[in-house]
C-alpha cells in the first residue's frame, strides 16, 4: 500500500500525558498536512511541511502543539499535557504541488487517521 | 460565519435517487475539494476542480467560480454511497491548508 499513512489508530491516555503521532506520506510527495477534526465538524487545519520546513503553525491550537518533519518524509505531531478537549480524530494528508499554468496543483491524499481519546 | 458552507448538513434518499450536494464558500479559491469520508474516519479525495465539471462513475461535480457554488451530484444513488460529504476550498495561498465545510451526512436507504 503506498497511500499516506498513520500511526497509532487509535490512542487513549490520561490527562496531562504527552502523546506523540507519526505520519507517513506518499513517498515522492514534497508537502505534508496536519488536520484536526472533532466530532460532527469537519476538520481544521493545524500546521504544514513544505520538505522538512515548516511553513504554517500559526494555526496550532496551543503551544502545547507542536509538529516535525525532520527529514522531509515521515512527520510527528506531538501534543504535550494533553486535556479532554483534546480529544478528536487527527488526519494527515500529503500533495506534489507543483504550477501548472497559472494556478496550483495541489490535491490532498489523506491517512487514515489517528483518533485521540483524553480521558 | 463558516468560510465554506455545505447544505443540506443531513439527506436521507432511497436507491436510485439522484442527489444533489450544494456549497458555496466565500474566500478566493484557486482549488475546490470534494471529500468523502466513511465511519472510522478515512477520507477519500473525490474531486479537485477549479472550472468546470468533472464526471467519474456516477459522480458528477461542478463548479461556478463567479457564483463561488460548486455542487457534488449522484446519480443512481446506492447503499454504498452512504457517507459524509465534505467539501473544501484551496486558497493556494496565506496558511495553504484547505477549508472545509462541515460535511453532508448522506444516507441511501435500500
Amino acid at each position: 500500500d503506498t497511500g499516506v499513512s498513520q500511526d497509532p489508530r487509535h490512542k487513549i491516555t490520561k490527562r496531562g500525558q504527552n502523546v506523540t503521532f507519526r505520519c507517513d506520506p506518499i513517498s515522492e510527495h514534497n508537502r505534508l498536512y496536519w488536520y484536526r477534526q472533532t466530532l460532527g465538524q469537519g476538520p481544521e487545519f493545524l500546521t504544514y511541511f513544505q520538505n522538512e520546513a515548516q511553513l504554517e503553525k500559526s494555526r496550532l491550537l496551543s503551544d502545547r502543539f507542536s509538529a516535525e518533519r525532520p527529514k522531509g518524509s515521515f512527520s510527528t505531531l506531538e501534543i504535550q499535557r494533553t486535556e479532554q478537549g483534546d480529544s478528536a480524530m487527527y488526519l494527515c494528508a500529503s500533495s506534489l504541488v507543483y504550477f501548472e499554468g497559472q494556478g496550483t496543483y495541489n490535491e490532498q491524499f489523506f491517512g487514515p487517521g489517528t483518533r485521540l481519546t483524553v480521558l | 460565519k463558516n468560510e465554506v458552507e455545505q447544505s443540506p448538513q443531513n439527506l436521507t434518499a432511497q436507491e436510485g435517487e439522484f442527489i444533489t450536494i450544494n456549497c458555496s464558500y466565500s474566500v478566493g479559491i484557486s482549488a475546490l475539494h470534494w471529500l468523502q469520508q466513511h465511519p472510522g474516519g478515512g477520507i477519500v479525495s473525490l474531486f479537485m476542480l477549479s472550472s468546470g465539471k468533472k464526471k467519474h462513475g456516477r459522480l458528477i461535480a461542478t463548479i461556478n467560480i463567479q457564483e463561488k457554488h460548486s455542487s457534488l451530484h449522484i446519480t443512481a444513488s446506492h447503499p454504498r454511497d452512504s457517507a459524509v460529504y465534505i467539501c473544501a476550498a484551496y486558497s493556494g495561498g496565506g496558511a495553504d491548508g484547505l477549508t472545509f465545510g462541515k460535511g453532508t451526512h448522506l444516507i441511501i436507504q435500500p
